[in-house]
């Protein structure tokens, strides 16, 4: 499809494994976001990729947070060592980016992650 | 700090009704973005504003942008069922998202 992709939609875990949460961009986007939604909020800042490269990781939450993006196009954010508090919807968004300015984004339809 | 705050978080209103729902944010770009979620779905594009005094109009919805004191509002006219969502702002570049309103639309 055309839009941006996110796997798995649904992720269930016990607290302490890893989980790895897959975004495929809109082909040809620059900037790739990261985001984290927890129930009735905004998302919150994660990260965010120009290309391949990661120009701010500041949100991410603690060293378990870890995310690439090694090719400029597929984007993976990993968490080790799940907590229940990382349990939330994760959503990736792309867009062009025009004149050093980020276009408005397309955002893929999340990963929703429980930690049990 | 919050460095985008909505208000109402919450607005029931009535369909043909007109209402404003207000973006204030702290960040230092002057560009704003809305953008609209349905329950279970993920964000929507509405509107980018890019300048001060920008006004932008899609349907039943307006938005403009003051860049001065730093405020956006998301104007609604005879608001309609379809309407009701989750609106978010978004500043600095789209790192920072409002706590959103969710807006229901009774007939």
């Amino acid at each position: 499809g055309a839009g941006v992709s996110q796997s798995p939609r649904y992720k269930v875990a016990k607290r302490g494994q890893d989980v790895a949460l897959r975004c495929d961009p809109i082909s040809g986007h620059v900037s790739l976001f990261w985001y984290q939604q927890a129930l009735g909020q905004g998302p919150e800042f994660l990260t965010y990729f120009q290309n391949e490269a990661q120009l701010d990781k500041s949100g991410l939450p603690s060293d378990r947070f870890f995310a690439e993006r090694p090719e400029g196009s597929v984007s993976t954010l990993k968490i080790q060592r799940t907590q229940q508090e990382d349990s939330a919807v994760y959503l990736c968004a792309s867009s062009a980016r025009v004149t050093g300015v980020n276009q408005p984004q397309h955002f893929g339809d999340g990963t929703r992650l429980s930690i049990l | 700090e919050l460095k985008v705050e909505q208000n109402p978080l919450f607005l029931s209103m009535q369909e043909g009704k007109n209402y404003t729902i207000y973006c204030n944010y702290s960040t230092t770009s002057d560009r704003l973005y809305w953008y609209r979620q349905d329950p279970g779905k993920s964000l929507e594009s509405l509107f980018v504003l890019l300048s001060n005094g920008a006004v932008k109009q899609e349907g039943r919805l307006m938005a403009s942008l003051d860049t001065k004191a730093r405020l956006s509002t998301l104007h609604i006219t005879a608001a309609v069922h379809d309407l009701s969502a989750t609106y978010f702002c978004a500043s600095e570049e789209q790192f920072y998202f409002g706590t959103g309103t969710s807006l229901t639309v009774i007939p």
